[in-house]
């Protein structure tokens, strides 16, 4: 069954920490692995990975990719009270043009 | 500004009753998508539509219909079999279903609630 974990599934954190968002996935014909920003309602697009060891980055995230180990690491630097949101991690399935996602990781940033 | 308008925001129903979404997009999309969303679960797809007329069953189809008569719009329906309706619903788009490509634009989404 293809599946996507997220871990942790739940971060409490105070403003200016460094945090490490984990997704290991398990998927068939993996195509590319995105990360989505859920603030309140829609989730918004941040980073789409495809190649091994290449690092994605806007402002204070990054993300990288490992497909030997099948695994994505989304960090966050010097956390703002405007992180916390739940981060979505998804899987797109080449064919199908699918996306199975995590179950998302909670992240609350206080001041 | 283009976008997706889902609607309402927040929705109420008995057991027993079909409710319908709405969602309309003006970005000229092709595809569009309708996941849902429960507490501690991953998005979980319903349905979705690569070209008007046209629509295929996600992961979780049972219960729900939906139509594409229109490039802009993508209708669901939750019908009385769905046993547990009650979750947050959120329809998304993409410039032409080649994700790939074009990841999701997401909508604001709508909390259903089913007593």
């Amino acid at each position: 069954e293809d599946k996507v974990v997220q871990s942790p599934l739940s971060l409490v954190v105070h403003e200016g920490d460094t945090v490490t968002l984990n997704c290991s996935y398990e998927v068939t014909n993996f195509r590319s692995l995105l990360w989505y920003k859920q603030e309140k309602k829609a989730p918004t697009f941040l980073f789409m990975l495809t190649s091994s060891g290449i690092e994605k980055k806007s402002g204070r995230l990054s993300s990288i990719l490992d497909k030997k180990e099948l695994f994505s690491i989304l960090n966050i630097t010097a956390t703002q009270t405007g992180d916390s949101a739940i981060y979505l991690c998804a899987v797109l399935q080449g064919g199908s043009e699918k996306l199975v996602f995590g179950k998302g990781t909670k992240l609350t940033v206080n001041p | 500004d283009g976008g997706i308008t889902q609607s309402p925001k927040y929705l109420f129903r008995k057991e027993g009753q079909n409710v319908t979404l709405s969602c309309e997009q003006n970005l000229n999309h092709d595809a569009m998508y309708w996941y849902r969303q429960d507490p501690g679960q991953g998005l979980r797809l319903i349905y979705y539509s690569q070209i008007v007329n046209d629509f295929q069953k996600g992961d979780i189809a049972e219960g729900y219909s939906v139509s594409r008569e229109k490039k802009e719009s993508f209708p669901l329906t939750v019908t009385s079999a769905q046993k547990n309706p009650t979750a947050f619903y959120l329809c998304a788009s993409s410039i032409d279903g080649q994700l790939y490509n074009s990841p999701l634009h997401f909508g604001n989404g709508t909390r259903l609630t089913v007593t």
